[in-house]
């Protein structure tokens, strides 16, 4: 079962302007990530945020957590031709154990 | 510092067959997972190595297997293929079995495709 959704499905926008996905997902967590995926390729890590973090950043990202909305959003400034690519969140599923659970993914296009 | 690498790049089976994926997790990493992602959809999660024992398994037939070598290196097998299995297998990888704060990271996947 997938917990994490994905919103939009599909983003375009241009070079220079910001990106911003949505996750939504249904149980309690310990920890959101956010993955990168080009092309169906392997995927790559983003950010992790703890249940107890409400907003990180990395570089040109910054990903919110809001436990109580059991909702999360990450921000790509000033994007590039080479943010497209698919991105997921993925949560654990709060019982012993790591793995991962993951929605559909959101698939974003930059163009130049 | 090498991240995780999967074997092979792309696989062609036919119906009935059997497949066994290779794995080797990042350097210093000790738990291996694996996931199914077909067309279109996120990854679902199969099981999970650690310690040479499977740990955690997600909503997959028996016919899915795995092992876990000292070397934390890990295989997937798969029996009886049947043509929903075509998919791109990842493997991830992390340290500590308990630990829920560990980041995952990916190989970049074996391709199957069953015919």
């Amino acid at each position: 079962s997938q917990q994490g959704e994905e919103d939009p499905q599909a983003l375009s926008i241009q070079e220079g302007e910001n990106a911003t996905m949505n996750c939504s997902y249904k149980t309690s967590i310990n920890n959101l990530q956010w993955y990168r995926q080009n092309s169906g390729r392997g995927l790559v890590h983003l950010i992790l945020i703890r249940s107890n973090e409400r907003e990180k950043h990395s570089g040109r990202l910054r990903v919110t957590l809001d436990t109580s909305k059991k909702s999360s959003s990450l921000l790509i400034t000033a994007s590039r031709a080479a943010d497209t690519a698919s991105y997921f969140c993925a949560t654990d599923d709060n019982q012993a154990g790591t793995a991962l659970i993951f929605g559909k993914g959101t698939t974003l296009s930059v163009s130049s | 510092d090498a991240g995780v690498t999967q074997s092979p790049t792309h696989l062609i089976k036919t119906r009935g067959q059997q497949v066994t994926l290779r794995c080797s997790p990042k350097s210093g990493h000790d738990t291996v997972s694996w996931y199914q992602q077909a067309l279109g959809q996120g990854p679902q999660f199969i099981f999970q190595y650690y310690e040479e024992e499977e740990r955690q398994r997600g909503n997959f037939p028996d016919r899915f297997s795995g092992h876990q070598f000292p070397n934390y290196s890990s295989e997937l097998n798969v029996n009886a293929l049947l043509l929903g299995d075509s998919a791109l297998y990842l493997c991830a990888s992390s340290t500590g079995f308990s630990g829920p704060y560990n980041e995952q990271f990916f190989g970049p996947g074996t391709r199957l495709t069953v015919l």
